[in-house]
């Protein structure tokens, strides 16, 4: 099955930008997708098809995807940006189908 | 304004069985694919099951199939999670969740999830 690997932490002062990646085989060739989740809340999408963005999701997020990698990035990041972040793609060949990273704790300092 | 309610979930011996459900609203529900994701406590998102728009295909994750069934009920804009044979490890808040409508790729929106909880 297709196996996402992210980092399980990523600290980052406030204002400064936070980089969240996402590692799988070829991963370039795929859309990923990444959700936002906060202590006690439903995941919240904020990255979609790599680097689109949903509305209501400020323009600091944004997201890249080449080779090996895929990459969450925050700019100026604030505090209310602390939360878990996980990466996601649709891959036919897995058991999952939709298969979801392990997560990424930013911690905000 | 998109909403998705869940509901349903409890305290359930091994073995047991119990039924999810998830209102929605805010959108047009048969319009839509959707699906269950689990997340066991202090762990990642799993993807569990989904059902297209008509309900004629579903499918789920190869650790719940044969025991959980997705179904839908697009007149009351409800989807449905039956759970037998429930087992310590499916414990977890189970999310209803909406998918992409071009291409279902992806989970555009989120309920707030259900607790549900296999112990003796």
């Amino acid at each position: 099955s297709y196996v996402l690997t992210q980092p399980p932490s990523v600290s980052v002062a406030p204002g400064k930008t936070a980089r969240i990646t996402c590692g799988g085989n070829n991963i370039g060739s795929k859309s990923v997708h990444w959700y936002q989740q906060k202590p006690g809340q439903a995941p919240v999408l904020v990255i979609y098809y790599d680097s689109d963005r949903p509305s209501g999701i400020p323009e600091r997020f944004s997201g890249s995807n080449s080779g090996n990698t895929a990459t969450l990035t925050i700019s100026r990041v604030e505090a209310g940006d602390e939360a878990d972040y996980y990466c996601q793609v649709w891959d036919s060949s897995s058991d999952h189908f939709w298969v979801f990273g392990g997560g990424t704790k930013l911690t905000v300092l | 304004e998109v909403q998705l309610v869940e509901s349903g979930g409890g305290l359930v011996q091994p073995g047991g069985s119990l039924r999810l459900s998830c209102a929605a609203s805010g959108f047009t529900f048969s319009s839509y694919w959707m699906s269950w994701v689990r997340q066991a406590p202090g762990k990642g998102l799993e993807w569990v099951a989904n059902i297209k728009q008509d309900g004629s295909e579903k499918y789920y994750v190869d650790s719940v199939k044969g025991r959980f069934t997705i179904s839908r009920d697009n007149a009351k804009n409800s989807l449905y999670l039956q759970m037998n044979s429930l087992r310590a490890e499916d414990t977890a808040v189970y999310y209803c969740a909406r998918m992409s409508y071009d291409s279902e790729d992806f989970f555009d929106y989120w309920g707030q999830g259900t607790l549900v909880t296999v112990s003796s």
